[in-house]
């Protein structure tokens, strides 16, 4: 298993700033990924932090909205960038460990 | 197309047994997960098939047929703290990533 914490766990921001969440793993993880959880709804996968190279964007989502950084295999950073009402969700960071998943506490963010 | 369909919503009564379907499209498949997510938490890993037929852990199984593209969540004796909702997730075997389904919501009721 992997032991993931993630921080902020929650936070409330104003419209047009920027947030960043941190990942930690407990171990060294070759996949890491970043999802969003917006209200009701499922998780969608934003990016694959990729170390030492640039993240790996899915359709609809942008580095200049969520940079996202992987400077090791133990650690990740995403940024929320000029936020907006919109972005209000949960943000969770994952691995892919021996075949399965696993999911960070998430942060949930409300942008006012 | 990639695409992964499961109820929003069902509700089940204390000690019953409930089964939660989910039909799912790939070109390439590369195994079904469940996951079980509790109010404001993480989800929480329950069970992975990538072969056809069921599997069996504890009070939870689940079953996989691939030709049919359909899984279900079988939860029997049901307890309240079952009460939560429950993930759907292909992994595709082109890209290597986890597509969810829309989750479903179980209720238990005394």
């Amino acid at each position: 298993s992997a032991v993931i914490s993630q921080k902020p766990s929650r936070d409330i921001c104003q419209r047009g700033t920027s947030l960043t969440i941190q990942c930690q793993v407990d171990s060294q993880v070759t996949m890491m990924f970043w999802y969003r959880q917006q209200p009701g709804q499922s998780l969608t996968l934003i990016a694959t932090a990729n170390q030492g190279s640039e993240a790996t964007y899915e359709s609809g989502f942008v580095i200049d909205k969520f940079p996202i950084s992987r400077p090791n295999l133990t650690f990740s950073t995403l940024t929320v960038s000029n936020m907006s009402p919109e972005d209000s969700s949960i943000y969770l960071c994952s691995v892919e460990n021996t075949g399965e998943l696993f999911f960070g506490e998430g942060s949930r963010l409300t942008v006012l | 197309g990639q695409n992964i369909d499961q109820p929003t919503e069902m509700t089940a009564t204390e000690g019953a047994i409930v089964q939660i379907n989910c039909t799912y499209q790939t070109s390439g498949f590369n195994g079904l997960f469940w996951y079980q997510q509790h109010a404001g938490e993480a989800p929480t890993f329950l069970s992975y098939n990538v072969l056809d037929g069921l599997e069996e852990k504890g009070r939870f199984s689940s079953f996989l047929s691939r030709s049919k593209g359909y899984s279900y969540l079988l939860l029997k004796e049901l307890q309240m703290k079952d009460s939560a909702s429950y993930l759907c997730a292909f992994g595709s075997s082109n890209t290597g990533k986890l597509i969810f389904g829309q989750g479903t919501t179980l209720q238990v009721k005394p």
